[in-house]
């Protein structure tokens, strides 16, 4: 199964600072690299996920950057809030495309 | 109007007992998947179905089955529990299998074997 790493497996920022969590993958066959959000018992849900003909997507407070180079993408979380705090799990595509490889996790926490 | 729906929520058993869980959607999704996350966290792709036929099987003792009676629904069968396969398990659907499909994730099914 290929690897994606992922890190800091937690982080705590501020009411308002930005959050920023990084991954790192193998060589994968697809190129589309999801976030998924997971709140305490819930299932993860997507947050944003780029395919990376650009090196950048936002979509609102949330921003993936992606250096295809360093095999390499990032979730930024601009104006952090509590309502944030969740655990985010990076994920590339398995080669038959039909399973998630999903990194370790990051537990963010927002404090107000 | 859930989406993707498990039964039951959560499960408690003892060892070597025989349990299932049914996860159905309601998306109109040709693939379904079982995803088993552990008490860190980590969450591992068990199988994958495409259209009723087993698309991937990913090292999974075979005391689990899956089966899938039509295209909506995606039932996970456990036999001689053991400890160890506590955990928290997740079906998930998507449209299509090929990349680029947004999985949509069930509510889980917490499993504690005694």
């Amino acid at each position: 199964q290929q690897q994606v790493k992922q890190s800091p497996q937690s982080l705590i920022v501020q009411k308002g600072g930005i959050s920023i969590i990084n991954c790192a993958y193998e060589n994968t066959a697809f190129d589309y690299f999801p976030w998924y959000q997971q709140f305490p018992g819930k299932g993860p849900a997507l947050l944003i996920a780029i395919r990376p003909d650009v090196s950048e997507k936002k979509e609102g407070r949330f921003t993936i950057s992606f250096n295809k180079s360093a095999k390499q993408f990032s979730l930024h979380i601009m104006d952090s809030q509590p309502g944030d705090s969740a655990t985010y799990f990076c994920a590339s595509l398995s080669n038959s495309g039909y399973a998630l490889n999903f990194g370790k996790g990051t537990s963010l926490l927002v404090t107000p | 109007d859930t989406a993707v729906s498990q039964t039951p929520k959560y499960l408690v058993t003892q060892m070597g007992n025989d349990k299932s869980i049914k996860c159905e959607q309601n998306l109109g999704h040709d693939t379904m998947y079982w995803y088993k996350q552990d008490s860190k966290k980590f969450l591992k792709i068990m199988f994958s179905y495409n259209n009723k036929e087993l698309i991937i099987n990913e090292t999974v003792p075979n005391r689990f089955s899956p089966k899938s009676p039509d295209k909506a629904h995606l039932n996970l069968h456990i036999n001689s529990l053991e400890l160890g396969d506590s955990a928290v398990y997740f079906c998930a659907s998507s449209r299509m299998g090929g990349g680029h499909n947004e999985q949509f994730f069930g509510p889980g099914t917490r499993l504690t074997v005694l």
